[in-house]
């Protein structure tokens, strides 16, 4: 059964850290690109993050860049999103979703709430 | 603001027709990038409903159809059914330079 289950999220505070993590199982995650998307209470999705199959290209939301970094461990078949510098407007649910050839966001874990509030 | 323009809401009566429009640019839908479709029931995560701007993966009913033309795309939905209320997101990938991977606002789709 394809399948992604992320973990990791909470409450931090502005300012704070947090790292989720995104563990895939049936299919062979070291050949698929990973994304990281996340939806605030109420609105609309939001593309956050992109990594290479091997890891070998990341890409990021202006909104997150220079403070997130999405990373993999094909071993473990992990994907991970470390989060610093968090701010109110990063509160969301954070959803893993894999890229199908079609380049389309095929499947999608059921997410990880993070909260960043004082 | 989102890249990709949907309508906030739309309605239907079981058994209607609805469809859900999805406009971009000549940066992403113009530029020949291909649009998907999520529908994302209370609740629960997004799920792929149409990929590659028509196509439906397995288990996807062929209630559901999607259309591409010029800067904008098409969700139409046949045969409205109660459990098809939810919400409905566009996406593809923008040329631009604060671009790459986007989606539309959302539309929430109401079964009257």
């Amino acid at each position: 059964q394809v399948q992604l289950v992320e973990s990791g999220g909470g409450v931090v505070q502005p300012g704070g850290s947090l790292r989720l993590s995104c563990a895939a199982s049936g299919f062979t995650f070291s050949s698929y690109g990973m994304h990281w998307v996340r939806q605030a209470p109420g609105k609309g999705l939001e593309w956050v993050a992109f990594i290479r199959y091997d890891g070998s290209n990341k890409y990021y939301a202006d909104s997150v860049k220079g403070r997130f970094t999405i990373s993999r461990d094909n071993s473990k078949n992990t994907l991970y999103l470390q989060m610093n510098s968090l701010r109110a407007e990063d509160t969301a649910v954070y959803y893993c979703a894999k890229l199908s050839p079609g380049r389309a966001f095929d499947i999608w874990g059921q997410g990880t709430m993070v909260t960043v509030s004082s | 603001q989102s890249v990709l323009t949907q309508p906030p809401s739309v309605s239907g009566a079981p058994g209607q027709r609805v469809t859900i429009s999805c406009t971009g640019s000549s940066s992403n839908i113009g530029a020949g990038y291909d649009v998907h479709w999520y529908q994302q029931l209370p609740g629960t995560a997004p799920k792929l409903l149409i990929y590659g701007n028509s196509n439906r993966p397995s288990g996807v009913p062929d209630r559901f159809s999607g259309s591409k033309s010029g800067t904008s795309a098409s969700l139409a939905i046949t045969g409205l059914q109660a459990e098809d209320e939810a919400d409905y997101y566009c996406q593809s990938y923008d040329s631009s330079l604060s671009g790459f991977w986007v989606f539309g606002g959302g539309t929430k789709l109401t079964v009257l």
